[in-house]
Protein backbone atom coordinates (compact mmCIF):
# COMPACT_ATOMS: atom_id res chain seq x y z
CA UNK A 1 0.00 0.00 0.00
CA UNK A 2 1.31 3.66 -0.87
CA UNK A 3 0.11 4.99 2.35
CA UNK A 4 -1.45 8.01 2.81
CA UNK A 5 -1.04 10.32 -0.08
CA UNK A 6 -1.48 14.40 0.26
CA UNK A 7 -1.01 16.73 -2.78
CA UNK A 8 0.33 19.24 -3.16
CA UNK A 9 3.43 18.69 -0.96
CA UNK A 10 4.41 22.45 -1.05
CA UNK A 11 1.86 25.59 -1.72
CA UNK A 12 2.90 29.40 -1.89
CA UNK A 13 -0.45 31.00 -2.58
CA UNK A 14 -0.94 35.15 -2.16
CA UNK A 15 -3.26 36.12 0.63
CA UNK A 16 -6.68 36.35 -0.12
CA UNK A 17 -6.66 32.91 -2.51
CA UNK A 18 -8.73 29.47 -2.42
CA UNK A 19 -6.23 26.68 -1.40
CA UNK A 20 -7.42 23.47 -1.62
CA UNK A 21 -5.20 20.53 -0.10
CA UNK A 22 -6.33 16.93 -1.11
CA UNK A 23 -6.10 13.68 0.65
CA UNK A 24 -6.21 9.48 -0.78
CA UNK A 25 -6.83 7.87 2.55
CA UNK A 26 -5.40 3.95 2.90
CA UNK A 27 -7.93 1.72 0.95
CA UNK A 28 -9.91 0.25 3.67
CA UNK A 29 -9.77 2.83 6.29
CA UNK A 30 -13.02 4.53 7.11
CA UNK A 31 -11.28 7.00 9.31
CA UNK A 32 -10.23 10.00 8.54
CA UNK A 33 -8.25 13.19 10.04
CA UNK A 34 -6.81 16.58 9.03
CA UNK A 35 -4.40 18.06 11.12
CA UNK A 36 -2.17 21.32 11.27
CA UNK A 37 1.01 21.44 12.62
CA UNK A 38 2.64 24.38 13.69
CA UNK A 39 5.47 25.51 15.97
CA UNK A 40 3.28 27.84 18.09
CA UNK A 41 0.25 25.25 18.66
CA UNK A 42 2.08 22.13 17.93
CA UNK A 43 -0.77 19.37 16.23
CA UNK A 44 -3.94 19.98 16.08
CA UNK A 45 -7.13 18.31 14.97
CA UNK A 46 -9.05 20.34 12.39
CA UNK A 47 -11.41 17.86 11.64
CA UNK A 48 -12.13 14.22 11.45
CA UNK A 49 -14.86 12.19 9.40
CA UNK A 50 -16.22 8.73 9.62
CA UNK A 51 -17.64 6.44 6.99
CA UNK A 52 -17.23 9.77 4.64
CA UNK A 53 -19.38 12.06 7.21
CA UNK A 54 -18.13 14.88 9.04
CA UNK A 55 -17.91 14.08 12.71
CA UNK A 56 -16.27 16.11 14.68
CA UNK A 57 -15.18 19.41 13.34
CA UNK A 58 -14.99 21.69 16.26
CA UNK A 59 -10.90 22.11 15.67
CA UNK A 60 -11.76 23.78 12.60
CA UNK A 61 -9.99 27.15 13.52
CA UNK A 62 -12.95 29.37 11.67
CA UNK A 63 -15.33 29.59 8.45
CA UNK A 64 -12.89 30.05 6.33
CA UNK A 65 -11.88 26.59 6.25
CA UNK A 66 -14.19 23.66 4.78
CA UNK A 67 -13.34 19.91 4.29
CA UNK A 68 -15.10 17.41 2.49
CA UNK A 69 -15.42 13.90 1.59
CA UNK A 70 -17.10 13.01 -1.46
CA UNK A 71 -16.39 9.32 -1.24
CA UNK A 72 -14.33 6.59 0.54
CA UNK A 73 -10.92 7.28 -1.33
CA UNK A 74 -10.49 11.13 -1.19
CA UNK A 75 -11.05 14.24 0.99
CA UNK A 76 -10.05 18.10 0.39
CA UNK A 77 -9.58 20.79 2.89
CA UNK A 78 -10.35 24.23 1.38
CA UNK A 79 -9.22 27.57 2.90
CA UNK A 80 -11.00 30.54 1.42
CA UNK A 81 -10.03 33.35 1.76
CA UNK A 82 -6.43 32.32 2.63
CA UNK A 83 -4.37 34.35 5.15
CA UNK A 84 -0.70 34.54 6.20
CA UNK A 85 -1.78 33.05 9.46
CA UNK A 86 -2.94 29.69 7.34
CA UNK A 87 0.68 28.94 6.89
CA UNK A 88 1.59 25.61 8.47
CA UNK A 89 1.91 21.63 7.51
CA UNK A 90 -1.28 20.45 6.92
CA UNK A 91 -1.33 16.64 7.57
CA UNK A 92 -4.14 13.94 6.61
CA UNK A 93 -4.22 11.06 8.41
CA UNK A 94 -6.17 7.53 8.26
CA UNK A 95 -7.14 4.63 10.44
CA UNK A 96 -9.38 1.65 10.25
CA UNK A 97 -11.35 2.33 13.19
CA UNK A 98 -12.30 5.97 14.80
CA UNK A 99 -10.61 5.78 17.97
CA UNK A 100 -9.78 3.27 21.22
CA UNK A 101 -6.86 1.55 20.50
CA UNK A 102 -6.47 2.54 16.73
CA UNK A 103 -3.08 4.06 15.95
CA UNK A 104 -3.68 6.38 12.68
CA UNK A 105 -1.20 6.94 9.71
CA UNK A 106 -0.24 9.80 8.51
CA UNK A 107 0.72 11.11 4.87
CA UNK A 108 3.62 13.31 4.47
CA UNK A 109 1.90 16.68 4.52
CA UNK A 110 1.54 19.98 2.97
CA UNK A 111 3.81 23.02 3.90
CA UNK A 112 1.45 25.93 3.23
CA UNK A 113 3.33 29.08 2.85
CA UNK A 114 0.65 32.33 2.52
CA UNK A 115 2.51 35.33 1.53
CA UNK B 1 -9.75 17.46 28.94
CA UNK B 2 -6.78 15.03 28.26
CA UNK B 3 -3.52 16.49 27.94
CA UNK B 4 0.25 15.41 27.28
CA UNK B 5 3.15 16.92 28.45
CA UNK B 6 6.87 16.51 27.16
CA UNK B 7 8.73 18.17 29.53
CA UNK B 8 12.13 18.25 27.43
CA UNK B 9 12.26 20.06 24.22
CA UNK B 10 15.86 18.03 23.22
CA UNK B 11 17.05 15.14 24.35
CA UNK B 12 20.90 14.77 23.58
CA UNK B 13 22.40 11.36 23.78
CA UNK B 14 25.73 9.60 22.19
CA UNK B 15 25.19 6.90 19.63
CA UNK B 16 25.61 3.49 21.39
CA UNK B 17 23.77 5.06 24.49
CA UNK B 18 20.24 4.59 26.04
CA UNK B 19 18.26 7.02 25.76
CA UNK B 20 15.05 8.32 26.94
CA UNK B 21 12.18 10.27 26.06
CA UNK B 22 10.03 11.65 28.70
CA UNK B 23 6.38 12.12 28.45
CA UNK B 24 3.52 12.69 31.34
CA UNK B 25 -0.32 12.81 30.68
CA UNK B 26 -3.33 13.36 32.52
CA UNK B 27 -6.67 11.77 31.53
CA UNK B 28 -10.01 10.92 33.22
CA UNK B 29 -9.68 7.14 33.28
CA UNK B 30 -7.65 4.82 31.66
CA UNK B 31 -6.08 5.81 28.43
CA UNK B 32 -4.87 4.54 25.04
CA UNK B 33 -0.67 6.10 24.87
CA UNK B 34 0.93 6.26 21.59
CA UNK B 35 4.50 7.46 20.34
CA UNK B 36 5.33 8.80 16.77
CA UNK B 37 8.19 9.88 15.28
CA UNK B 38 8.70 12.26 12.32
CA UNK B 39 11.79 12.85 9.96
CA UNK B 40 12.41 16.30 8.66
CA UNK B 41 9.92 16.79 5.71
CA UNK B 42 7.77 13.65 6.72
CA UNK B 43 4.91 12.87 8.16
CA UNK B 44 4.23 10.84 11.84
CA UNK B 45 5.03 7.17 11.67
CA UNK B 46 3.41 5.51 14.34
CA UNK B 47 6.22 3.56 16.78
CA UNK B 48 4.11 1.78 19.42
CA UNK B 49 0.99 1.97 21.76
CA UNK B 50 -0.05 1.18 24.99
CA UNK B 51 -3.68 -0.20 24.91
CA UNK B 52 -3.96 -2.83 28.44
CA UNK B 53 -2.20 -5.83 29.56
CA UNK B 54 1.86 -5.39 30.07
CA UNK B 55 3.56 -2.29 30.85
CA UNK B 56 6.48 -2.91 28.60
CA UNK B 57 5.54 -2.32 25.16
CA UNK B 58 7.97 -2.93 22.37
CA UNK B 59 7.52 -1.15 18.89
CA UNK B 60 9.25 -0.41 15.73
CA UNK B 61 12.96 0.26 15.06
CA UNK B 62 14.05 -1.14 18.69
CA UNK B 63 12.25 1.27 20.83
CA UNK B 64 10.19 0.16 23.57
CA UNK B 65 8.17 2.68 26.13
CA UNK B 66 7.08 2.02 29.96
CA UNK B 67 3.81 2.73 31.03
CA UNK B 68 3.27 3.89 35.11
CA UNK B 69 0.34 4.30 36.06
CA UNK B 70 1.06 5.33 39.38
CA UNK B 71 3.39 8.13 38.00
CA UNK B 72 0.87 8.84 34.35
CA UNK B 73 3.85 8.42 32.60
CA UNK B 74 4.79 6.24 29.38
CA UNK B 75 8.47 6.92 28.87
CA UNK B 76 9.98 6.15 25.35
CA UNK B 77 13.37 4.26 25.83
CA UNK B 78 15.90 2.38 23.39
CA UNK B 79 18.84 0.46 24.65
CA UNK B 80 21.43 1.68 22.35
CA UNK B 81 20.70 5.21 20.58
CA UNK B 82 21.31 5.22 16.47
CA UNK B 83 22.52 8.75 14.90
CA UNK B 84 19.43 7.11 11.86
CA UNK B 85 16.74 7.74 15.01
CA UNK B 86 17.43 11.74 15.24
CA UNK B 87 14.03 12.82 14.63
CA UNK B 88 11.05 14.51 16.94
CA UNK B 89 9.18 12.01 19.04
CA UNK B 90 5.56 12.98 20.01
CA UNK B 91 3.27 11.24 22.79
CA UNK B 92 -0.33 10.60 22.43
CA UNK B 93 -3.04 10.21 24.42
CA UNK B 94 -6.96 9.05 23.61
CA UNK B 95 -8.82 8.82 26.61
CA UNK B 96 -11.52 5.87 26.49
CA UNK B 97 -15.36 6.76 26.34
CA UNK B 98 -17.85 6.17 24.31
CA UNK B 99 -18.28 7.95 20.66
CA UNK B 100 -15.25 10.08 19.56
CA UNK B 101 -12.66 10.62 21.78
CA UNK B 102 -9.70 12.58 20.27
CA UNK B 103 -5.74 12.01 19.86
CA UNK B 104 -3.79 14.55 21.74
CA UNK B 105 -0.46 15.12 21.06
CA UNK B 106 2.52 16.76 23.29
CA UNK B 107 4.68 19.45 22.23
CA UNK B 108 7.25 16.90 20.59
CA UNK B 109 10.63 16.11 21.56
CA UNK B 110 13.52 16.50 19.23
CA UNK B 111 16.16 13.68 19.45
CA UNK B 112 19.75 13.85 18.26
CA UNK B 113 21.95 11.70 18.54
CA UNK B 114 25.72 12.72 17.72
CA UNK B 115 28.24 9.75 16.14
Amino acid sequence: DAGVIQSPRHEVTEMGQEVTLRCKPISGHNSLFWYRQTMMRGLELLIYFNNNVPIDDSGMPEDRFSAKMPNASFSTLKIQPSEPRDSAVYFCASSHRPGGGTEAFFGQGTRLTVV
Amino acid sequence: AQSVAQPEDQVNVAEGNPLTVKCTYSVSGNPYLFWYVQYPNRGLQFLLKYITGDNLVKGSYGFEAEFNKSQTSFHLKKPSALVSDSALYFCAVRALGTGFQKLVFGTGTRLLVSP
